[in-house]
């Protein structure tokens, strides 16, 4: 089955900084990458994802970059801030005529953004 | 508005004793998932459906049961409830089809003594 790796597991920045947290995958087949954002004590909720057909996405100040050769993707927040001080998780799933709808999760990075 | 609600929020139990953690959407998605999460684990998945009646094991299945016996519910039972399986416990949606965002509940947290 899919393995997703995810670093570094805790990330500490100045407000105003740039964040990178970064995710390997072992499924060559893998095609969804999503990030997921989790604010203490609340649910995860989706904040970008990336199909593979790309290899950037931007939506404000978060990005996130593949690179399928190497099994890589990872999550830019530039300009931080403090509310975005939170866990965030990477997740990769793969769709075969339909199927396999199910995401593989990372570990988990606790960003906290420093005043 | 539709939504995902878990009941209830937080449970004690003991060893032994059977739990069911409730999960109702009201988006009509067809996929419905159960995850645990631990720390150090991020969310590890225990169950997953399909649809009415499909039912599929995840990578943690093993002490869990699910049913889908219409759309908008997916329980979740602890047999013999351990202590191993004390967490926080999230039931997800999403619609039918190829891979689509997942949409969480507010979670429970459990604890087994």
């Amino acid at each position: 089955g899919e393995n997703v790796e995810q670093h570094p597991s805790t990330l500490s920045v100045q407000e105003g900084d740039s964040a990178v947290i970064k995710c390997t995958y072992s499924d060559s087949a893998s095609n969804y990458f999503p990030w997921y954002k989790q604010e203490l004590g609340k649910r995860p909720q989706l904040i970008i994802d990336i199909r593979s057909n790309v290899g950037e996405k931007k939506d404000q100040r978060i990005a996130v970059t593949l690179n399928k050769t190497a099994k890589h993707f990872s999550l830019h927040i530039t300009e931080t801030q403090p509310e975005d001080s939170a866990v965030y998780f990477c997740a990769a799933s793969r769709t075969t005529s339909g199927s396999a709808r199910q995401l593989t999760f990372g570990s988990g990075t606790q960003l906290t953004v420093l005043p | 508005d539709a939504e995902i609600t878990q009941s209830p929020r937080h449970k004690i139990t003991e060893t032994g004793r059977q739990v069911t953690l409730a999960c109702h959407q009201t988006w009509n998605h067809n996929n419905m998932f159960w995850y645990r999460q631990d720390l150090g684990h991020g969310l590890r998945l225990i169950h997953y459906s399909y649809g009415v009646h499909d039912t599929n094991k995840g990578e943690v299945s093993d002490g869990y049961s699910v049913s889908r016996s219409n759309t908008e519910d997916l329980p979740l039972t602890l047999e013999s409830a351990a202590s191993s399986q004390t967490s926080v416990y999230f039931c997800a949606s999403s619609e039918g089809g190829t891979v689509r965002e997942q949409y969480f509940g507010p979670g429970t947290r459990l604890t087994v003594t």
